[in-house]
């Protein structure tokens, strides 16, 4: 079965940095999504990726996939406390059918 | 245009009861599939639903059940309750079969204690 696996786990930063998360898969990634979620609440969704080297931008957040490294990175400009949350990402399978999510990484931005 | 509605929000159940967890996706998306979040588990797949029928379904026990209707709502039942199902219960809703090419979206969650 499909493992993510997400780094770093927690991440606290100073407002105004930047900050890069990583996802990497250990099979083929067929697509892949990024989600924020505030504790003990449902899943924003950011964006989804498919295309090797595709590169998706929303507001200050970045996300890239390469393909080839089965691997993704969100990065985020000039981080504001809005920001803070987990994100998490996802995979889909061959099928499409189901996401497969890693841990999750934990960002907190200090004002 | 309205999101995923997942009902109720927040429930507690006494072990060995059963219950019903109710999600309503958004117009027009005829997939819907759920997941069972918790802090030592973290996202786990339950089963996905489309066009009423079941296409996949995760390694969980016969206990969980679910279904689709023809207005794409889904339900889905945990019965005989365990301490170990609570949790926070997701579910996503797609346009097209699945995931493939097409975004999904959450709801709320159901956050079940059982005690």
């Amino acid at each position: 079965s499909q493992e993510l696996e997400q780094s770093p786990q927690s991440l606290i930063v100073q407002e105004g940095k930047n900050l890069t998360i990583n996802c990497t898969s250990s099979k083929t990634l067929y697509g892949l999504y990024w989600y924020k979620q505030k504790y003990g609440e449902g899943l924003i969704f950011l964006m989804m990726l498919q295309k090797g080297g595709e590169e998706k931008s929303h507001e200050k957040i970045t996300a890239k996939l390469d393909e080839k490294k089965q691997q993704s990175s969100l990065h985020i400009t000039a981080s504001q406390p809005s920001h803070a949350g987990i994100y998490l990402c996802g995979a889909h399978n061959n099928a499409g059918n189901m996401l497969t999510f890693g841990g999750g990484t934990r960002l907190m931005v200090k004002p | 245009k309205a999101g995923v509605t997942q009902t109720p929000r927040y429930l507690i159940k006494t072990r060995g009861q059963q219950v019903t967890l109710s999600c309503s996706p958004i117009s027009g998306h005829r997939s819907v599939s759920w997941y069972q979040q918790t802090p030592g588990q973290g996202l786990q797949f339950l089963f996905e639903y489309f066009s009423e029928t079941q296409r996949n379904k995760g390694n969980f026990p016969g206990r969980f059940s679910g279904r689709q209707f023809s207005n794409s709502r889904s339900e889905m039942n945990v019965s005989t309750l365990e301490l170990g199902d609570s949790a926070l219960y997701l579910c996503a809703s797609s346009r097209t079969g699945g995931f493939l090419g097409t975004e999904a979206f959450f709801g709320q969650g159901t956050r079940l204690t059982v005690v």
